[in-house]
């Protein structure tokens, strides 16, 4: 089975343009979840969603958007781009089962690089 | 969200036992414990994880202290490919991981 896809794996925009970067979950797995990594930091979760509604938000400016469409692909959605969304995006996705303690682990993709300039 | 404190850096040398240690003292009784671990160039890796009692699985174990407030994973023979960033992490589920900077482990032939 094929892991977490993303796409594209680099991208360089200009500051005020709009991204969207797109994750293909893992065969099976209805949760999809997104991270913004800074360079030196640890991923930040910015959303979560689930049977294609939004479970979770961070931190974020609503520059930030995603959704999730029926085949459980997600896409992250940044409008009006500043230098400072410079960063590595990863995407996970997850089994969701209703006992708690079935729900192991999160898988990654290998995330889109995007650089602002 | 409960925080981790965990040490900037560890080295090793290859073949040798590897303790990472992490403190969470705000842990919540609902917290599982989970470790992911981040090679360069790629995505988090799931590691491990446990709730209360200490776990072992292909890769590594994982040791919980009784009052749940520390735990240490333990990588049993470190290998050149386990050079990593290292995620200790508190989390109700696994759709929302709050990563903290990690512990980086530098492993030496």
């Amino acid at each position: 089975d094929a892991g977490v896809t993303q796409s594209p794996t680099h991208l360089i925009k200009t500051r005020g343009q709009h991204v969207t970067l797109r994750c293909s979950p893992i065969s099976g797995h209805k949760s999809v979840s997104w991270y913004q990594q800074v360079l030196g930091q640890g991923p930040q979760f910015i959303f979560q969603y689930y049977e294609k509604e939004e479970r979770g938000r961070g931190n974020f400016p609503d520059r930030f958007s995603a959704r999730q469409f029926p085949n459980y692909s997600s896409e992250l959605n940044v409008n009006a781009l500043l230098l400072g969304d410079s960063a590595l995006y990863l995407c996970a996705s997850s089994l969701q089962y209703e006992r708690r303690e079935m729900n192991t682990e999160a898988f990654f993709g290998q995330g889109t690089r995007l650089t602002v300039v | 969200d409960a925080k981790t404190t965990q040490p900037n850096s560890m080295e090793s040398n290859e073949e040798e036992p590897v303790h990472l240690p992490c403190n969470h003292s705000t842990i919540s009784g609902t917290d599982y414990i989970h470790w992911y671990r981040q090679l360069p160039s790629q995505g988090p890796e799931y590691v491990i994880h446990g709730l209360t009692s200490n776990v072992n699985n292909r890769m590594a174990s994982l040791a919980i202290a009784e009052d749940r407030k520390s735990s240490t994973l333990i990588l049993h023979r470190a290998t050149l490919r386990d050079a990593a960033v290292y995620y200790c992490i508190l989390s109700y589920n696994t759709d929302k991981l709050i990563f903290g900077t990690g512990t980086r482990l530098q492993v030496f032939p």
